[in-house]
């Protein structure tokens, strides 16, 4: 069965510092995989998603992911942080047409 | 705004108590998902309910149940309430099965006393 482990469970950083959240997954033939960002108070929202083609992927608000095969992993980045993108960030896998969910990093912008 | 609309967004109530969350879907949406999410336990899919039929299951408890309707709106009813319940509880709805892409409600926080 798939899985998939997000490594930290808090990423704190100082604002306009880089920022990576890291994701990996347990290997599968092919796998679609995506970032959802939860903000303070709201639901889950689509933050990118990677189905085929380039490995690299933009996402909303300057995110981007990178997928890689041999490492198994999805990690998700910013150059540039800001304090609104204080949030809860959950990597997930699509297996047999479900979502299967990382436990979540919480991302803290220190001013 | 995702287009799925959860009511009530609050609810309090008692231990043994019986309580009804509301979902409607984005409009022309066939699945809706619901997921609990609390702190000690995170993230966790319940139900999944395709154009009124159930698709899938996760961790729900026998003391759960939920279904879709004509209309597509679902209700997740949870009955014998107990101290752990409390959680907030998100629907969630897709216009593609299978597509990954889900748009979420804002939750309904229950808290149970």
């Amino acid at each position: 069965a798939q899985s998939v482990t997000q490594l930290d469970s808090q990423v704190p950083v100082f604002e306009e510092a880089p920022v990576e959240l890291r994701c990996n997954y347990s290997s599968s033939v092919s796998v679609y995989l995506f970032w959802y960002v939860q903000y303070p108070n709201q639901g889950l929202q689509l933050l990118l998603k990677y189905l085929s083609g380039s490995t690299l992927v933009k996402g909303i608000n300057g995110f981007e992911a990178e997928f890689n095969k041999s490492q198994t992993s999805f990690h998700l980045r910013k150059p540039s942080v800001h304090i609104s993108d204080t949030a809860e960030y959950f990597c997930a896998v699509k297996s047999n047409y479900q979502l299967i969910w990382g436990a979540g990093t919480k991302l803290i912008i220190k001013p | 705004d995702s287009g799925v609309t959860q009511t009530p967004k609050h609810l309090i109530t008692a231990t043994g108590q019986r309580v009804t969350l509301r979902c409607s879907p984005r409009s022309g949406d066939l699945s809706v998902y619901w997921y609990q999410q609390s702190l000690d336990q995170g993230l966790q899919f319940l139900i999944q309910y395709y154009n009124g039929e159930e698709r899938a299951k996760g961790n729900i408890l026998e003391r759960f149940s939920a279904q879709q309707f004509p209309d597509l709106h679902s209700e997740l009813n949870l009955s014998s309430l107990e101290l752990g319940d409390s959680a907030l509880y998100f629907c969630a709805s897709s216009g593609q099965v299978g597509s990954g892409e889900l748009f979420f409600g804002e939750g309904s926080r229950l808290t149970v006393l």
